[in-house]
């Protein structure tokens, strides 16, 4: 079975601040494919980034970079001089072949983001 | 504008009454699925369709039912709804590579809130 951890529940930080966003995984594939997903206070979900098993390339986007680490089973989130507009709740999930697509989704980390 | 639309948004219902929360997609995906969001169980799978006529059951399917007759319309069925099925429902749709979604990105509608009292 899958399993995804995101244990930090709730974090705040004040503007321009850099905060890193963990997620665990757990999995017995060697195939699978992590995502983030972003949850404004609006609601809707909000596709991030997707990163394969076999490509554990680092990835900046403008303010955003993940470090994905096999070794530790590790798809962390790091946003750089974050902005209140950063405020959200942040979702990691996994999905690995033969599961129908299905996506395991972490509980979530609250991010709030205060001047 | 490519989009998953959901409908309603909010409804406030009574236990019993039966739903229905529709679900379309104009991307032209094969695969679509349900999800409800819960505090602290983060999103779970009800249902799933890898294409029309195609449905099959996610993690927390009871109390839930599914048709795929259009491609693009995948509605959500409460026949008998219960308080415990107060949630934040999430539509989903995605392409099929190679048989599979499994690496496409899913893309989501906005939501449906429900409240079943």
């Amino acid at each position: 079975a899958q399993k995804v951890t995101q244990a930090q529940t709730e974090i705040s930080v004040v503007e321009k601040e850099d905060v890193t966003l963990d997620c665990v995984y757990e999995t017995r594939d060697t195939t699978y494919y992590l995502f983030w997903y972003k949850q404004p206070p609006s609601g809707e979900l909000v596709f991030l980034i997707r990163r394969n098993s076999f490509d554990e390339q680092n990835e900046i986007s403008g303010r955003y970079s993940w470090n994905f680490q096999k070794s530790t089973s590790s798809f962390n989130f790091t946003i750089t001089a974050s902005q209140v507009v950063d405020s959200a709740v942040y979702f990691c999930a996994l999905s690995v072949p033969g599961t129908a697509s299905k996506l395991t989704f972490g509980t979530g980390t609250r991010l709030q983001v205060t001047l | 504008e490519a989009q998953v639309t959901q409908n309603p948004r909010y409804l406030i219902t009574v236990t019993g009454k039966k739903l229905t929360v529709t679900c379309s997609q104009n991307m032209n995906h094969e695969y679509m699925s349900w999800y409800r969001q819960d505090p602290g169980l983060g999103l779970r799978q009800i249902y799933y369709s890898m294409n029309v006529e195609v449905t099959d059951k996610g993690d927390v399917p009871e109390g839930y039912k599914v048709s795929r007759k259009e491609k693009r319309n995948f509605p959500l069925i409460l026949e008998s709804p219960s308080p415990n099925q107060t949630s934040l429902y999430f539509c989903a749709s995605s392409r099929l590579s190679v048989g599979s979604a499994t690496d496409q990105p899913q893309h989501f509608g906005d939501g449906t809130r429900l409240s079943i009292l």
